[in-house]
Parts: structure tokens; C-alpha cells; sequence
């Protein structure tokens, strides 16, 4: 099966750009997908990238895909505190069942 | 639209005991999945489902079981409570090619 691997934490100021890293085995993922997760609360979908993307950009965040190394990121730009939290990734591949999430990474942000 | 909901959003149990965690979405989606959250480990799925009367074992199945009599509905069993079962609970829906959408979390304690 797919494995997706993130690091476990970044700490950025407030203000600062801060980029979050992904890397995954399965070349053939069709979705690729950014979460975020607040204290208590379910993961809320922030974005996606299709496979056949090189880049997505909404609002404050740049998503950037690289199929050849398997590496997507995620760059929030002017980092705010309400940004603070846990950002899993995700890939979908072998039909629309098959989501498999990392191990997600917290974003700490200082003021 | 309530969307995906979850009850209960916290419980304890006794080694030995069950209980049914309770998963609704009212999107009409045709695919329904059970995850659990565990520090450092990412979401593993449980079990999942593509429609009414189907169900299949995700990654990590043993001691849950799972059935799917209406669209809406996706209750997940613990028959036989353990302390290795003690984790954040969440339910997800997606239409078919579409993003995972989670509900708040069932948070079990197994003492």
C-alpha cells in the first residue's frame, strides 16, 4: 500500500511563511490532499491537487506538487496564529476508497 | 446541512464491554469509512464502505465490526473492548471522486 510521510512539527513566526513537507511512495495517487486539524476538533479539508498539476495556489496557501520525487508541500504565506495546529496529507490512489493519510505535522506558531 | 455527525463525542469503557460508535452524513454520499487517530501514527482506517450492503477491512480491522443497511448510516462495533482500542474515533463520507469529509471525533477511553 501507499505510505505518505511528513515531519512531526515546524515552528514559524507569526507573519513568516511556513512550508510543510510531504513525500509519498505510490506514483500512480490521482488526489492529492491537505487537511487541517484543530484542538478537539475533525480534519477539515484546506485544499487539493490533482496528480496532473504542478501547482495549486488559494488565497494564503501554495500548494506545489513534484511527481517525479513523489514531494508535495504546502506554503502558508504571512503565518497567522489561528494557523496553529495539525496538517495532515493525504493521497488517494486505486479508487476512491483508498486515502492514505500521513502522520500529519503541528504547526506552532509564535506571536 | 449538519454534514457529518458523530455520537458520542467521548466515552469510557471497562475491559470486556461493547458499544456502538454512531456515524450519520446527510450528503448523500455513497462512501462512508471508519479511522482512528493515535499520537505519532496518523489516521489508520478501520473499515469502510462503498455503498448499502457493502463493506471491507481498511488497515487495521480486528476487534470492529461494521455494517451499512442505509446510505446515511455507518455504525462501528467494539464486541469486546480492549485497552489497545482506546483512541480518537472518525467517521468520513465521500461521493465517489470527491474529498473525504470528517466528522468531530468519538474520543474512547478502555480502562
Amino acid at each position: 500500500g501507499e505510505d505518505v510521510e511528513q515531519s512531526l512539527f515546524l515552528s514559524v513566526r507569526e507573519g513568516d511563511s511556513s512550508v510543510i513537507n510531504c513525500t509519498y511512495t505510490d506514483s500512480s495517487s490521482t488526489y492529492l490532499y491537505w487537511y487541517k486539524q484543530e484542538p478537539g476538533a475533525g480534519l477539515q479539508l484546506l485544499t487539493y491537487i490533482f496528480s496532473n498539476m504542478d501547482m495549486k495556489q488559494d488565497q494564503r496557501l501554495t500548494v506545489l506538487l513534484n511527481k517525479k520525487d513523489k514531494h508535495l508541500s504546502l506554503r502558508i504565506a504571512d503565518t497567522q496564529t489561528g494557523d496553529s495546529a495539525i496538517y495532515f496529507c493525504a493521497g488517494r490512489s486505486g479508487g476512491y476508497q483508498k486515502v492514505t493519510f500521513g502522520t500529519g505535522t503541528k504547526l506552532q506558531v509564535i506571536p | 446541512n449538519a454534514g457529518v455527525t458523530q455520537t458520542p463525542k467521548f466515552q469510557v469503557l471497562k475491559t470486556g464491554q461493547s458499544m456502538t460508535l454512531q456515524c450519520a452524513q446527510d450528503m448523500n454520499h455513497e462512501y462512508m469509512s471508519w479511522y482512528r487517530q493515535d499520537p505519532g501514527m496518523g489516521l489508520r482506517l478501520i473499515h469502510y464502505s462503498v455503498g448499502a450492503g457493502i463493506t471491507d477491512q481498511g488497515e487495521v480491522p480486528n476487534g470492529y465490526n461494521v455494517s451499512r443497511s442505509t446510505t446515511e448510516d455507518f455504525p462501528l462495533r467494539l464486541l469486546s473492548a480492549a485497552p489497545s482500542q482506546t483512541s480518537v474515533y472518525f467517521c468520513a463520507s465521500s461521493s465517489s471522486g470527491g474529498a473525504l469529509f470528517f466528522g468531530s471525533g468519538t474520543q474512547l477511553s478502555v480502562l
